[in-house]
């Protein structure tokens, strides 16, 4: 089956690095997204890894390993506004198809 | 550009009715795909439209159905509505082509089923 797993809940304070990790086990694998989605917001795209590394975009950055089936995303100089849930998402068709499948979420709570 | 709208934003239904729920993507986006997100089990991939035909289909009864308009515009379908379809169903669009992967997603239409 496929199946994605992430901390269900992460606590950091303001200006702090934290790092929410993805582990994956789908049936096909043709890139990892992450995805971060306010309390009563649409999800909004951060970053895509479709080969090994690391992605950096600003503040934040992502890493895949495909032979570990893991990836990570970096959240760096964390602000209050970063409190939100964060969903990794495993694209699992080839060429342009867009299905989905998603992490289960980690809820980010930043402190002061 | 205008980003993706979704009509209605809340809708109450009756167990056993059907409901229609529309989707428009950003102007140029070819891909429409439909997702149901609920507390309990997520986010829930449940079809893709792409130039007006079914790309990929998730694993969700034959109640729920959908369709792609020339101009990329899409409706979904859910028939003989039950408790359990209560959920946010959350529209994404994209460009579609080949090496595409950021999708953009709608407000959402939160469907309650009483």
């Amino acid at each position: 089956g496929q199946s994605l797993e992430q901390p269900s809940e992460v606590t950091a304070v303001e200006g702090a690095i934290v790092q929410i990790n993805c582990t994956y086990q789908t049936s096909g694998f043709y890139g990892l997204s992450w995805y971060q989605q306010h309390d009563g917001g649409a999800p909004t795209f951060l970053s895509y890894n479709g080969l090994d590394g690391l992605e950096e975009t600003g503040r934040f950055s992502s890493f895949l390993s495909r032979s570990d089936s893991y990836g990570y995303l970096l959240l760096q100089e964390l602000q209050m506004k970063d409190s939100a849930s964060y969903f990794c998402a495993v694209r699992d068709t080839k060429g342009g198809g867009n299905k989905l499948t998603f992490g289960t979420g980690t809820q980010l709570k930043v402190e002061l | 550009k205008a980003g993706v709208t979704q009509t209605p934003r809340y809708l109450i239904k009756t167990r056993g009715q059907q409901v229609t729920l529309s989707c428009s993507p950003i102007s140029g986006h070819r891909s429409v795909s439909w997702y149901q997100q609920t507390p309990g089990q997520g986010l829930q991939f449940l079809f893709e439209y792409f130039s007006e035909t079914q790309r990929n289909k998730g694993n969700f009864p034959g109640r729920f159905s959908g369709r792609q308009f020339s101009n990329s515009r899409s409706e979904m379908n859910v028939s003989t509505l039950e408790l359990g379809d209560s959920a946010l169903y959350l529209c994404a669009s994209s460009l579609g082509g080949q090496g595409t992967y950021e999708q953009y997603f709608g407000p959402g239409t939160r469907l309650t089923v009483t």
